[in-house]
């Protein structure tokens, strides 16, 4: 079965550091991918999102990330993050396998950034 | 506009007792998901409705849970009974369509534990 592998459950930053946090998939084939964020008290929104094309995808609020297709990976990077920025961000992931497709997500790492 | 709205945002119920969770979504989205996160872990896929009927629920954990959607607007989500492992946070998300995953709109969660 296809899953998603965040990395870092945690992680505790100064405000001004630079962010990369980590997401592999399991899946052979095609893929879409996702980073989602939920902000304190509000709901998941999406942050950005990669179908094709160039794999270095530029999202809202600074957020990039780059689609490395020989590793199956798919990290999220900020060069330098905010107070803001704290919330737990998701990496989830579509397998373009014909038919039916639903988003698995990976299990969530948590930031939180001090100022 | 309205967002996908989520009723009630937490609920604490005893093991053995039902819970019905209520997910209202965006008006003329004719697909509705949820998703289930137990602490910790990742946001799992439950099931997927067209409109009113169950494209997907596979992700049903057992059948003590019956989700519904009459009339394909609003759905709910029954537990009964509820066992422990029941408690986590119950997302509903809902899109216009299915091959466009990226417009999905997410509810800010219920709550629930089951003590």
């Amino acid at each position: 079965a296809q899953s998603v592998s965040q990395h870092n459950h945690h992680v505790i930053l100064s405000e001004a550091a630079s962010l990369e946090l980590g997401c592999n998939y399991s899946y052979g084939g095609t893929v879409n991918l996702f980073w989602y964020v939920q902000y304190p008290g509000q709901h998941l929104q999406l942050l950005l999102k990669y179908f094709s094309g160039d794999p270095l995808v530029k999202g809202i609020k600074g957020f990039e990330a780059e689609f490395i297709k020989s590793k199956f990976s798919f990290n999220l990077r900020k060069p330098s993050v905010q107070w803001s920025d704290t919330a737990e961000y998701f990496c989830a992931v579509i397998t373009l396998s014909g038919g039916y497709n639903k988003l698995i997500f990976g299990a969530g790492t948590r930031l939180a950034v001090h100022p | 506009e309205a967002g996908v709205t989520q009723f009630p945002s937490h609920s604490v119920i005893e093991k053995g007792q039902t819970v019905t969770l209520r997910c209202d979504p965006i008006s003329g989205h004719d697909n509705l998901y949820w998703y289930r996160r137990v602490m910790g872990k990742e946001i799992k896929f439950l099931l997927h409705f067209v409109k009113e009927s169950k494209q997907d629920e596979s992700g049903m954990p057992n059948n003590r849970f019956l989700a519904e959607r009459t009339g394909g607007t609003y759905s709910t989500l029954k537990v009964q009974p509820a066992e422990l492992e029941d408690s986590g946070v119950y997302f509903c998300a809902s899109s216009a369509r299915q091959e466009t995953n990226e417009k999905l709109f997410f509810g800010s969660g219920t709550q629930l534990s089951v003590l």
